[in-house]
């Protein structure tokens, strides 16, 4: 069975700072893909980021980019220059790209302190 | 403009009413999904469908319908509505059916069964 594991509640972080947010996945396919989801208090899904299993290169979207570590399968997000606009719940996904269903972790609270 | 619309976006109903929450996507996506949102246990599946006239079971399932006629509308089915069920619900779509496309997210429906 496939699972996505966010440890990390809750963060805080405080304005122009880095921030790494963790997601560890479990599967035992070789091919799949890793996404970021930001939901700010508004209650939208947004796409931020994504990554393949078979891509070299750490996927990175402006201030956005995802530590892909494939052995210890882990895919973290860090943002970069934070901003208050940054606040919001941030969920990592997977999808096996021979299966047709979504895994979703539980989400991580970001609090950007100005 | 490119988008999954959902409707209603706020809904309060009783235990027992058979309720409708439409979904419709203008990108001619193939894959179609609706999800729950629940505090601290994330998104959840509970249907999919790869194309017309072709669905299946997420992981929570129990309670819903859904149906793919037309391959921009998939619309849940809650046939008699309980209190549990009261959540956020989300529809989504992604290009292809199978693969690691990202999917585009709908506004989200507020449901609350009294």
């Amino acid at each position: 069975a496939q699972k996505i594991t966010q440890t990390q509640p809750g963060m805080f972080v405080q304005e122009k700072e880095a921030v790494t947010l963790d997601c560890t996945y479990d599967t035992s396919d070789q091919s799949y893909g890793l996404f970021w989801y930001k939901q700010p208090s508004s209650g939208e899904m947004i796409f931020l980021i994504y990554q393949g299993s078979y891509d070299e290169q750490n996927a990175t979207e402006g201030r956005y980019s995802l530590n892909f570590q494939k052995a210890r399968k882990s895919a973290n997000l860090v943002i970069s220059a934070s901003q208050l606009g940054d606040s919001a719940m941030y969920f990592c996904a997977m999808r096996l790209i021979t299966g047709n269903q979504f895994y979703f972790g539980t989400g991580t609270s970001l609090t950007v302190i100005p | 403009e490119a988008q999954v619309t959902q409707n209603p976006r706020y809904l309060i109903t009783v235990t027992g009413k058979k309720l409708t929450v439409t979904c419709s996507q203008n990108m001619n996506h193939e894959y179609m999904s609706w999800y729950r949102q629940d505090p601290g246990l994330g998104l959840r599946q509970i249907y999919y469908s790869m194309n017309v006239e072709v669905t299946d079971k997420g992981d929570v399932p129990e309670g819903y319908k859904v149906s793919r006629k037309e391959k921009r509308n998939f619309p849940l089915i809650l046939e008699s509505p309980s209190p549990n069920q009261t959540s956020l619900y989300f529809c989504a779509s992604s290009r292809q059916g199978w693969g690691t496309d990202t999917q585009y997210f709908g506004p989200g429906t507020r449901l609350t069964v009294l």
